[in-house]
């Protein structure tokens, strides 16, 4: 079965440094999407992107947070000053269209920020 | 979305049917029931959707209420690897794939 792949799976960053994390969607899939979960809390919303736009964002993905498709095969989220707060896995997910269809998750990237 | 009620834990033997239960008592008409699970922090997995009548796949079975305010996953022959939470979650079904997480209920399969 197709998989969103995620790299790194672990990333370890400074306060205020920038961190980009990238996210390989499956391959006819249209709709691209990042979550978070804070070590114990729920899985929460950031972005879902479609056509090069972001297409929704929660209060969550503020200034800091920006979201890309540099290259039609690759999804990045980039924390341009990362906050210890910001320490979470973050999962990509994708669909094939934006309508009552499933989500595939990526496996996640661990980010620590110290 | 609606809001959805769900027990946090839930113990299962393995090769046993794990009913788990959900409440959605404010649904609407065109509000869609999705189950996801998590297994061990990995990526939420898709497990099954409805809207009112009962589903099955190659995973589990959906068995949702007349009058669409609960509904029921049902695993047949649970096993070991089935441990993990699962996410019951209302959805909107003209637009839109966002997903509202809640905490789920943690299933745990034992010998």
């Amino acid at each position: 079965e197709p998989e969103v792949t995620q790299t790194p799976s672990h990333q370890v960053t400074q306060m205020g440094q920038e961190v980009i994390l990238r996210c390989v969607p499956i391959s006819n899939h249209l709709y691209f999407y990042w979550y978070r979960q804070i070590l114990g809390q729920k899985v929460e919303f950031l972005v879902s992107f479609y056509n090069n736009e972001i297409s929704e964002k929660s209060e969550i993905f503020d200034d800091q947070f920006s979201v890309e498709r540099p290259d039609g095969s690759n999804f990045t989220l980039k924390i341009r000053s990362t906050k210890l707060e910001d320490s979470a896995m973050y999962f990509c997910a994708s669909s094939r269209t934006g309508f009552n269809e499933k989500l595939f998750f990526g496996s996640g990237t661990q980010l620590s920020v110290l | 979305d609606a809001k959805t009620t769900q027990p946090p834990s839930m113990d299962c033997a393995e090769g046993r049917a794990a009913n788990l239960p959900c409440n959605h008592s404010t649904i609407s008409g065109n509000e869609y029931v999705y189950w996801y699970r998590q297994i061990h922090s990995q990526g939420p997995q898709y497990i099954i959707h409805g809207l009112k009548n009962n589903e099955t796949n190659e995973m589990a079975s959906l068995i949702i209420t007349e009058d669409r305010k609960s509904s029921t996953l049902i695993l047949p022959h649970a096993t070991l690897r089935d441990t993990a939470v699962y996410y019951c979650i209302v959805r909107q079904g003209g637009g839109g794939n966002k997903l509202t997480f809640g905490t789920g209920t943690q299933l745990k399969v034992e010998l």
